[in-house]
């Protein structure tokens, strides 16, 4: 079974600044998709990056990149120049391919210190 | 606005009850998703509707069940309610197609109901 692992349950960084969020995975799979997804107080939930696995290249949206590290099963979040507005949970989450159901990490929370 | 209504926002019954969530996907999606989000558990999946029929199962349990109407919305009902059932019930949408097609760019989700069981 896929498993999505964030480790760290907290994390706090000043505005401005640059955070990196950890996530690792675990599948036997080669073909995956991986995101990044982020809900706010309001508790919706907002897709903020994906990532083909196939794709050698690292995803990058904006303020948003990802580090993907295909042999590693790793895939972290790199927020720079943090805003107040991204204080939110963070969730690391993955499907496999020819499945459109996502496992998601627990989540991380992100404070972000004015 | 994710453009994927779920009503209501908040729900409260009691033990034992039965409710209906109901969703309405973003125009033009054909795929609607409904997850289970609880303290415990996390972000569980439920259940999957492409264009009315059920493709994907997930750890849904037998006193809950799905459907998906010829107008593309859903509703997720949940009967013989437990206290354990709290939780922030989600639903999503996607273009969906051939299986596996509409994960490729994520899916939208709504802003989720609400429901506490006293």
């Amino acid at each position: 079974a896929q498993t999505v692992t964030q480790s760290q349950p907290e994390m706090s960084v000043q505005e401005a600044e640059t955070v990196t969020l950890s996530c690792t995975y675990d599948t036997s799979e080669s073909d995956y998709y991986l995101f990044w997804y982020k809900q706010p107080p309001s508790r919706q939930m907002i897709l903020v990056i994906r990532q083909e696995a196939y794709k050698q290249q690292n995803a990058t949206e904006n303020r948003f990149s990802v580090n993907f590290q295909k042999a590693a099963k790793s895939f972290s979040l790199k927020i720079s120049d943090s805003q107040l507005g991204d204080a939110a949970m963070y969730f690391c989450a993955f499907s496999m391919g020819g499945s459109e159901k996502l496992v998601f990490g627990k989540g991380m929370k992100l404070t972000v210190n004015p | 606005d994710s453009g994927v209504t779920q009503t209501p926002k908040h729900l409260i019954t009691a033990t034992g009850q039965r409710v209906t969530l109901r969703c309405s996907p973003r125009s033009g999606d054909l795929s609607v998703y409904w997850y289970q989000q609880s303290l415990d558990q996390g972000l569980q999946f439920l259940i999957q509707y492409y264009n009315g029929e059920e493709r994907a199962k997930g750890n849904i349990l037998e006193r809950f069940s799905a459907q998906q109407f010829p107008d593309l919305h859903s509703e997720l009902n949940l009967s013989s309610l437990e206290l354990g059932d709290s939780a922030l019930y989600f639903c999503a949408s996607s273009v969906g197609g051939i299986r596996g097609a509409g994960i490729k760019y994520g899916y939208t989700f709504g802003s989720g109901t609400r429901l506490t069981v006293v």
